[in-house]
């Protein structure tokens, strides 16, 4: 069966540091790759996606960037962090093509990051 | 990319069946709708997902009307851990960044 590992489960950084979060999935090939971000309270905000090696989407400007350097590990970077950086980031991955899941999104358990 | 408008909260008694309607009057022909459960702190989890007509699982149903331009999901008896937030997402499948996460559906299941 496939399985999300997404981590630190918390993080607590000083305002300038830099960030490094990592999401790996096991028992699939090929996933499709999303980082959301999420604000107390409110919907998920996509961030970046995946569909291969190397290639990243982003959604959003901001401060944040994502890699995939392998074909199962997506990781989220920052060299300085903000404050508005605070939040609770989750990994997400769905099946390629689409046939048979129809791209339906498999989540972490989060990061909950606090930039103080 | 298909807006969906849900109700904001709703709050409901154990064993009462919950429904929970979402709009998106600009569905597109290849846009399926998939709901999804969150609880505190935790990642969204797949609940149901379809394009037409009725579908039903283990843990839901989803009635979507002819036109399409709205969907309802039903929670047969409902208990106390159902309390969660419910998002309703309407998209492509082969295009999954397209999947919209809106502020979703606070459900509050009283004793």
């Amino acid at each position: 069966s496939q399985t999300i590992h997404q981590w630190p489960a918390t993080l607590v950084q000083p305002v300038g540091s830099p960030l490094s979060l990592e999401c790996t999935v096991e028992g699939t090939s090929n996933p499709n790759l999303y980082w959301y971000r999420q604000a107390a309270g409110r919907g998920l905000q996509l961030l970046f996606y995946s569909v291969g090696i190397g290639q990243i989407s982003s959604e959003v400007p901001q401060n944040l960037s994502a890699s995939r350097p392998q074909d199962r590990q997506f990781i989220l970077s920052s060299k300085k962090l903000l404050l508005s950086d605070s939040g609770f980031y989750l990994c997400a991955w769905s099946a390629s093509g689409g046939t048979l899941a129809k791209n339906i999104q498999y989540f972490g358990a989060g990061t909950r990051l606090s930039v103080l | 990319l298909a807006k969906t408008t849900q109700p904001i909260s709703m709050d409901s008694y154990e064993g009462q069946e919950v429904n929970i309607t979402c709009s998106h009057n600009n569905i597109a022909t290849n846009d399926y709708i998939t709901w999804y459960q969150q609880f505190p702190s935790q990642g969204p989890r797949f609940i149901i997902q379809g394009y037409k007509t009725k579908v039903t699982n283990e843990v839901a149903s989803l009635f979507i009307p002819a036109d399409r331009k709205s969907s309802t999901l039903s929670l047969p008896r409902v208990s106390l851990s159902d309390t969660a937030v419910y998002y309703c997402l309407v998209g492509d499948p082969f295009y999954g960044q397209n999947f919209v996460f809106g502020p979703g559906t606070r459900l509050s299941v009283l004793p």
